[in-house]
């Protein structure tokens, strides 16, 4: 799982209730990503970060917000608008450039109580 | 959409034998990245290949891209039961971004 931490592994959010989703890297990467991965389903983008303070929507962006605040750190909310949130969501951090490896962390489950 | 399938969905082999996944797309790409991802992890980068890149080897792994066609495949030889697991190939069409495939679930069965 490289230098890229998620937390918490597992999290339950309750009706109408916004949660946040933790990721860091300490790889130095200008880069970082959000996808939610369904069962048995590939990986979609929700949103993508390619330097500080600024970010772009991917292809599942309602309903989820982001902030880029400091280059490691990358959290994602689910907000109350999310109508079908339960997922598995993963962080990935890159260089930047084109060709670049992306390095993902350990994902994140959440769930709805 | 994922702009591209991968098959087969799921492949049940022996150990010891070879298997071969096979991606397709539909726009033109930077280069085609292979991942692997054991169930409930995250993903971990097996290969990439380049657009003007028609053979690429790792260990056990080797892949193609057939640009006229749209197509790479991966081939792992010698299969092990540790190889179990889901391997989704991702395409890099602008910029960083990657856009997955739907995935290929491996059984290497003992």
């Amino acid at each position: 799982d490289g230098g890229i931490t998620q937390s918490p592994k597992y999290l339950f959010r309750k009706e109408g209730q916004n949660v946040t989703l933790s990721c860091e890297q300490n790889l130095n990467h200008d880069a970082m990503y959000w996808y939610r991965q369904d069962p048995g389903q590939g990986l979609r983008l929700i949103y993508y970060s390619q330097i500080v303070n600024d970010f772009q929507k991917g292809d599942i962006a309602e309903g989820y917000s982001v902030s880029r605040e400091k280059k490691e750190s990358f959290p994602l909310t689910v907000t109350s608008a999310q109508k079908n949130p339960t997922a598995f969501y993963l962080c990935a951090s890159s260089a930047g450039s084109v060709g670049e490896t992306q390095y993902f962390g350990p994902g994140t489950r959440l769930l709805v109580l | 959409s994922q702009q591209g399938e991968e098959d087969p969905q799921a492949l049940s082999i022996q150990e010891g034998e070879n298997a071969t996944m096979n991606c397709s797309y539909k726009t033109s790409i930077n280069n085609l990245q292979w991942y692997r991802q054991n169930s409930g992890r995250g993903l971990v980068h097996l290969i990439l290949i380049r657009s003007n890149e028609r053979e690429k080897h790792s260990g056990r792994l080797r892949v193609t891209l057939d640009t006229s066609k749209k197509s790479s495949s991966l081939l792992i030889t010698a299969s092990r039961a540790a190889d179990t697991a889901s391997y989704f190939c991702a395409r890099e069409t602008s910029g960083s971004r990657l856009t997955f495939g739907e995935g290929t679930q491996l059984t290497v069965n003992p």
